[in-house]
């Protein structure tokens, strides 16, 4: 059974720190996404990686970084969060030639 | 910009009568894919229709595909109380190293109740 992780369901942050959000995906996919789900846009693509190492920004990419160090492994970094980045996030990842993507459960984030 | 707008936006229906959701878009697209999102949760992939198909049929879903008129309809037959979620039309592109992109509209809420 595939399977997207993603390393905590509830954040709570204050403005100014530093945020990483994990995800762990075991299905060995090349591709990996990171969305933000706001009410009434949709999901918006923040950053995504077809390969390790490997970055391209999505639509949505000022005040977010990522990180793929490990094919299993991609981490979105907010480097000082502020209040407009409260919202869910949500990863995602696909195999090459393969287009459904596979989600993880989501990470809501709250900055105060 | 959102490539993908689902109507409407928000459905409800009682069980066992059908459903049907709508997506319009804008550009040519590789494939077309639909998602359900449970409340507060991930999204699961239902369905992809590719550019050169007209209809597909999962179970009791059928999704149809209407390219000269950028648009898609997603069918839930015989309704059921656990088909409460939100769906997705999600739009793809496809890269050359074989990603592809999504695009993905802001969704209708479905309720069927009991």
């Amino acid at each position: 059974d595939v399977k997207v992780t993603q390393s905590s369901r509830y954040l709570v942050k204050r403005t100014g720190e530093k945020v990483f959000l994990e995800c762990v995906q075991d299905m060995d996919h090349e591709n990996m996404f990171w969305y933000r789900q706001d009410p009434g846009l949709g999901l918006r693509l923040i950053y995504f990686s077809y390969d390790v190492k490997m970055k391209e920004k999505g639509d949505i990419p000022e005040g977010y970084s990522v990180s793929r160090e490990k094919k299993e492994r991609f981490s979105l970094i907010l480097e000082s969060a502020s209040t407009n980045q409260t919202s869910m996030y949500l990863c995602a990842s696909s195999g090459t030639h393969r287009y459904e993507q596979y989600f993880g459960p989501g990470t809501r984030l709250t900055v105060t | 910009s959102q490539q993908g707008e689902e109507d409407p936006q928000a459905l409800s229906i009682q069980e066992g009568e059908n459903a049907t959701m709508n997506c319009s878009y804008k550009t040519s697209i590789n494939n077309l894919q639909w998602y359900r999102q449970n409340s507060g949760r991930g999204l699961v992939h239902l369905i992809l229709i590719r550019s050169n198909e007209r209809e597909k049929h999962s179970g009791r879903l059928r999704v149809t595909l209407d390219t000269s008129k950028k648009s898609s309809s997603l069918l839930i037959t015989a309704s059921r109380a656990a088909d409460t979620a939100s769906y997705f039309c999600a739009t793809a592109f496809l890269f050359s190293g074989g990603y592809n992109k999504l695009i993905f509209g802001a969704g209708t809420r479905l309720a069927v109740h009991p």
